[in-house]
């Protein structure tokens, strides 16, 4: 039972170009999240998906796009990458009990955008 | 005003000693209380649930005053291993799908020897 999974754990971009991150999860888990971690501001909310073939935007959505095609993957899309998302981002994933929502989240990827 | 507030600390304190945190929240609407546990460089880790009742898990106890607003963390016999930064984090919507939570950004314990 590996998890949360995410690939690259490192990246670095020239302002401009595109990549995807990938988040695999294999708790059987209906809920995904994406967050970025900046100094000084806390993790915050990029998207998130209640379930396969869904997802919705958190906090601050723009400039990221995200696809759950499949249960156990979350996708997080940078199209023209720009510097102002240098970041690390973590994915999440939780289950539905009662009104514990305890969310187990992946090692993350700390991304660099020149 | 911030949804979560923390003072960011660093907190230092010898081994053995007890410590407490705080934690204000904004949103009277928010339903489930928690606190996580981050190593440097690492994922946010739940260290604890925190209930209007209180609890305790060892030398950790949570406390929550909803008529305030505000959560508490106490540490006692403090460990060198607790050094880390503790996440208070709320959640508006209680056992609903999507539940987004809401982190404060944290206070730094640094336990010394």
């Amino acid at each position: 039972n590996a998890g949360v999974t995410q690939t690259p754990k490192f990246r670095v971009l020239k302002t401009g170009q595109s990549m995807t991150l990938l988040c695999a999860q294999d708790m059987n888990h209906e809920y995904m999240y994406w967050y970025r971690q900046d100094p000084g501001m806390g993790l915050r909310l990029i998207h998130y998906s209640v379930g396969e073939g869904t997802t919705a935007k958190g906090e601050v959505p723009d400039g990221y796009n995200v696809s759950r095609l499949k249960k156990q993957n979350f996708l997080l899309g940078l199209e023209s990458a720009a510097p102002s998302q240098t970041s690390v981002y973590f994915c999440a994933s939780g289950a539905r009990a009662g009104d514990y929502n305890e969310q187990f989240f992946g090692p993350g990827t700390r991304l660099t955008v020149l | 005003r911030k949804e979560v507030e923390q003072d960011p600390g660093p907190f230092n304190v010898p081994e053995g000693a007890t410590v407490a945190f705080n934690c204000t929240y904004s949103n009277s609407a928010s339903q489930s209380f928690f606190w996580y546990r981050q190593d440097c460089r690492k994922e946010p880790k739940l260290l604890m649930s925190v209930y209007s009742s209180g609890n305790e898990d060892g030398r950790f106890t949570a406390q929550l005053n909803r008529a305030s607003q505000y959560i508490s963390l106490l540490i006692r016999d403090s460990k060198l291993s607790d050094s880390a930064t503790y996440l208070c984090v709320v959640t508006l919507l209680a056992n609903q799908a999507g539940t987004a939570l809401i982190f404060g950004k944290g206070t730094t314990l640094s336990v010394s020897s």
